[in-house]
């Protein structure tokens, strides 16, 4: 396991398409975490969940997007009817249990809605 | 690839020397702090952490420097190299929640 990867790394969509990204984490990190990153900003929080169960989610995670993490190993981040401002770069992170603990982050998945 | 931060603040430092980069935080309840490195394209790649029991902790070639009375972290890298070039972001961790809240980032330039 060489660290955090996602799939896939680029996404070109049309205005109302739904999409799914998937983000595998290092395998012995019960952690997984979503972020958001826009052009000159820093990543913005949007879930995460400890093995299967998601217990956080950010306010910026609108109805169109759901995360699921069934089996408590890889996860999915969909967006539903995609809008122009979903156009971001979604990073998804893993950490052991517990705060305090070092986020290791993916390479991230590029969306652009036209 | 994708260009991180075209409008950051932008530190330009000449190779060999010495970098500075500087954040302040926003909670006072945070605990955790993190430092990371993220080059054009790139997801952010951890440097450094620090915790808040503690003031100062150094790896190899990065010192990181926390001050809560003022609620400051910064991040001194030694011997600047080209390979150092990229966008740094502070992130805390708020001890009541288990996210990461990240710092506006800082672009450094290392020029020969």
């Amino acid at each position: 396991d060489t660290g955090v990867s996602q799939d896939p790394r680029h996404k070109i969509t049309k205005r109302g398409q739904n999409v799914t990204f998937r983000c595998d984490p290092i395998s012995e990190h019960n952690r997984l975490y979503w972020y958001r990153q826009t052009l000159g900003q820093g990543p913005e929080f949007l879930t995460y969940f400890q093995n299967e169960a998601q217990l956080e989610k950010s306010r910026l995670l609108s109805d169109r997007f759901s995360a699921e993490r069934p089996k408590g190993s890889f996860s999915t981040l969909e967006i539903q009817r995609t809008e122009q401002g979903d156009s971001a770069m979604y990073l998804c992170a893993s950490s052991l249990a517990a705060s305090g603990t070092v986020r290791v982050f993916g390479p991230g998945t590029r969306l652009t809605v036209l | 690839g994708e260009s991180v931060g075209l409008h950051l603040p932008t530190l330009s430092v000449q190779e060999g020397d010495n970098s500075i980069i500087n954040c302040a935080y926003s909670n006072s309840a945070s605990d955790y702090f993190i430092w990371y490195k993220q080059e054009s394209g790139k997801g952010p790649q951890f440097i450094i952490d620090i915790r808040s029991n503690m003031d100062k902790r150094q790896g190899q070639r990065v010192t990181v420097l926390l001050n809560k009375t003022v609620k400051h972290l910064s991040l001194q890298i030694a011997a600047t190299q080209p390979g150092d070039s990229a966008v740094y972001f502070c992130a805390e961790n708020p001890d009541n929640t288990d996210k990461l809240i990240f710092g506006t980032g800082t672009r450094l330039q290392v020029f020969p």
